[in-house]
C-alpha cells in the first residue's frame, strides 16, 4: 500500500478481555516494528520483525503481550487479559530492511509510521 | 544503553520567530539520528535524519538539524515558525534505520500569533 495502515483506529475494551491490533506495512518492507505511546512514558519499543521472525522482543512488557507476522507482511499484536495500564496508542512502523539508497542511509533506512490504534481499557 | 533527552517538555513561540528544539543522546557508537513530528491524533512523520557526512541536515517543511558529536546533540531548528508547525516533536536514535529506535519523551510546540 501507499503507507502503513493500522486497524482498528480506536478500540475500547473491558478489563480482562483480549484484543488484537493489526498492522499492514508498506508493500515490500521486510522490517516491521511495534511501539507503544502512553502518557508519561513516551514512545516505547515493543517488538521488531525482520521477515516473519522477531529478533528483538525485548520491549514486550509482559507475557500477556504477543505478536506475530505472517507472509512477511501483516502483523498482529495481541494483548491478553487487558489491564487499564495497557491503555495507550499502539504505533506500527515499517522499513525496507535494506541499507543504503540514493544517498548513504537514504530512504531504505527510514521507518514509516502508521496512524496508530488508540486502545482504552475500562 | 541508548537514551535520548529532550530537555524541553513544552515550548511556545510566536509565529515568524525562530525555533530551536534540543536533543541530546547517549550512545556507544556512531548513531543514526532522527526527528519526527506528530500532529494531534496522527502518526509520526519523519522530518529529517542523520547517518553520516555533512553534519547539517536539511529536512522537510523548512527544518534543519545539526549533529554535534562533541556535545552529543542533534538540535532541530527552523528560521521562521508557522502556525501549522504546532505539534509534538520527537528525537530518536538507533543503530541503523532498520533497527528499533529509542525516542525522547518529546517536545510540544505551541505557536501564538
Amino acid at each position: 500500500g501507499a503507507g502503513v495502515s493500522q486497524s482498528p483506529s480506536n478500540k475500547v475494551t473491558e478489563k480482562g478481555k483480549d484484543v488484537e491490533l493489526r498492522c499492514d506495512p508498506i508493500s515490500g518492507h521486510t522490517a516491521l516494528y511495534w511501539y507503544r505511546q502512553s502518557l508519561g512514558q513516551g514512545l516505547e519499543f515493543l517488538i521488531y520483525f525482520q521477515g516473519n521472525s522477531a529478533p528483538d522482543k525485548s520491549g514486550l512488557p509482559s507475557d500477556r503481550f504477543s505478536a506475530e507476522r505472517t507472509g512477511g507482511s501483516v502483523s498482529t499484536l495481541t494483548i491478553q487479559r487487558t489491564q487499564q495500564e495497557d491503555s495507550a496508542v499502539y504505533l506500527c512502523a515499517s522499513s525496507s530492511g535494506k541499507r543504503g539508497g540514493s544517498l548513504f542511509g537514504g530512504v531504505k533506512e527510514t521507518q514509516y509510521f502508521g496512524p496508530g490504534t488508540r486502545l482504552l481499557v475500562l | 544503553a541508548q537514551s535520548v533527552t529532550q530537555p524541553d517538555i513544552h515550548i511556545t513561540v510566536s509565529e515568524g520567530a525562530s525555533l530551536e528544539l534540543r536533543c541530546n543522546y547517549s550512545y556507544g557508537a556512531t548513531p543514526y539520528l532522527f526527528w519526527y513530528v506528530q500532529s494531534p491524533g496522527q502518526g509520526l512523520q519523519l522530518l529529517l535524519k542523520y547517518f553520516s557526512g555533512d553534519t547539517l541536515v536539511q529536512g522537510i517543511k523548512g527544518f534543519e538539524a545539526e549533529f554535534k558529536r562533541s556535545q552529543s546533540s542533534f538540535n532541530l531548528r527552523k528560521p521562521s515558525v508557522h502556525w501549522s508547525d504546532a505539534a509534538e516533536y520527537f528525537c530518536a536514535v538507533g543503530y541503523s534505520g532498520n533497527t528499533p529506535l529509542v525516542f525522547g519523551k518529546g517536545t510540544r510546540l505551541s505557536v501564538i500569533a
